[in-house]
């Protein structure tokens, strides 16, 4: 079946340090990749997807490059500030089956110092 | 004008009760789902709905029954409430594979 295998929280960082994010997938088919955000007391949102391979997904300083031949997904932010102080959760979405259901990671929590 | 929303946000009940949860989505998406999230943060699916259809039914136990009367709405009852029950539950919607998903804020449950 698909799984998403996220890096290990938590991540500490100070504000302006440089953020990644680990994430890698199986699936069977071609999926689509996802980036969700999640701040305190809030549902998940939406930050960036990719379609296909090589398709980099972009938003709010946070970018991920979609990479079939590693099966990676990792997020990047060149400058995190104490906004970005949140869990970011890695998906997948299935193409052949289940009319798109997707498979999360566990969640990465974020925490960034002033 | 919230894209997804669900009632109620805070649900606080005994063990063994029944309770309902709504929800809502007006962008016109076919389908909908509803997710658990555990204490660690961990999502799980449990069901979806396309166009009123179920179409995924995960390993959910029976007292968890879903019901969509539209495309816009579906909604979670769940019978005889238990401890274990206790979550966050987020409904979200998405009109198809690529898109990704819009998310509810969420409703806490907690079984006492």
């Amino acid at each position: 079946g698909n799984s998403v295998t996220q890096m290990e929280g938590p991540v500490t960082l100070s504000e302006e340090a440089f953020l990644t994010i680990n994430c890698t997938y199986t699936a069977t088919g071609y999926p689509s990749l996802f980036w969700y955000v999640q701040y305190p007391g809030e549902g998940l949102q939406l930050l960036l997807k990719a379609t296909k391979a090589d398709d980099k997904g972009s938003n709010k300083g946070f970018e991920a490059t979609y990479r079939k031949e590693t099966t990676s997904f990792h997020l990047e932010k060149g400058s995190v500030q104490v906004s970005d102080s949140a869990v970011y959760f890695c998906a997948l979405s299935d193409s052949d089956t289940n009319a798109g259901k997707s498979t999360f990671g566990d969640g990465t929590t974020l925490t960034v110092k002033p | 004008d919230t894209a997804v929303s669900q009632t109620p946000k805070y649900l606080v009940t005994q063990m063994g009760n029944d309770k309902s949860i709504k929800c809502e989505q007006n962008l016109g998406h076919d389908t909908m789902y509803w997710y658990k999230q555990d204490s660690k943060k961990f999502l799980k699916i449990m069901f979806s709905y396309n166009n009123k259809e179920l179409i995924i039914n995960e390993t959910v136990p029976n007292r968890f029954s879903p019901k969509s009367p539209d495309k816009a709405h579906l909604n979670l009852h769940i019978n005889s409430l238990e401890l274990g029950d206790s979550a966050v539950y987020f409904c979200a919607s998405s009109p198809d594979r690529g898109s990704g998903y819009t998310f509810g804020s969420g409703t806490r449950l907690t079984v006492v």
